[in-house]
């Protein structure tokens, strides 16, 4: 059973430029979230999208955003690229948000997203 | 505001050691609770999971317990081993996931 895919798993990228990032959940999987890891923030929460709908928001500002497609593929874009959006970016899927009659919510990672800013 | 705390953030023991990391949370109305690990430059792996109505999960040398009314969750780990050496990062559900800012273990040949 295939895991959760991201891509590209690493870019480079020069300020003011823009950034598309895909996320392939497990199959049978409906929720996906974002994630931004930074060595001085930690795990930082972006959105999370369940049957196409975002359910939540974290604090970033509105150059960050995402969608889910109905084959519950996700893509989030980071437009006007700062130094600071330099982070590893994660995407996690689950059968849905807590517990669900498809599963327990259980989250699985993929291996990330490395964006550089330069 | 849900708030998740783990102590200690980093920790270094001798192989063969068991040994315990720690979790709290300040809401305990949480739907489950999650232990991961996370090598450098790696995704997160899902470790153990507990329901909010379990009190603890066993995978092999890994045990972990919660304790939903005084906010806890601890991770045991038993006979510590190199390949253990990683970041554990605790994370619990409600609405979203919150996760703590982990416990970098090294396990020393």
């Amino acid at each position: 059973k295939a895991g959760v895919t991201q891509t590209p798993r690493y870019l480079i990228k020069t300020r003011g430029q823009q950034v598309t990032l895909s996320c392939s959940p497990i199959s049978g999987h409906r929720s996906v979230s974002w994630y931004q890891q930074t060595p001085g923030q930690g795990l930082q929460f972006l959105f999370e999208y369940f049957s196409e709908t975002q359910r939540n928001k974290g604090n970033f500002p509105g150059r960050f955003s995402g969608r889910q497609f109905s084959n519950s593929r996700s893509e989030m874009n980071v437009s006007t690229l700062e130094l600071g959006d330099s982070a590893l970016y994660l995407c996690a899927s689950s059968f849905g948000p807590g517990r669900t009659s498809s599963g327990t919510g259980e989250l699985f990672f993929g291996e990330g997203s490395r964006l550089t800013v330069l | 505001k849900q708030e998740v705390t783990q102590i200690p953030a980093a920790l270094s023991v001798p192989e063969g050691e068991n040994l315990v990391l720690n979790c709290s949370f300040t809401d305990s109305a949480i739907y489950n609770l999650q232990w991961f690990r996370q090598d450098p430059g790696k995704g997160l792996t899902s470790l153990l999971l507990i329901q909010s109505s379990q009190r603890e999960q066993t995978s092999g040398r890994l045990n972990a317990s919660l304790d939903k009314s005084s906010g806890r969750s601890t991770l045991y780990i038993a006979a510590s081993q190199p390949g253990d050496s990683a970041t554990y990062l605790c994370a619990v559900f409600f609405n979203k996931f919150y996760f703590g800012s982990g416990t970098k273990l090294n396990v020393k040949p």
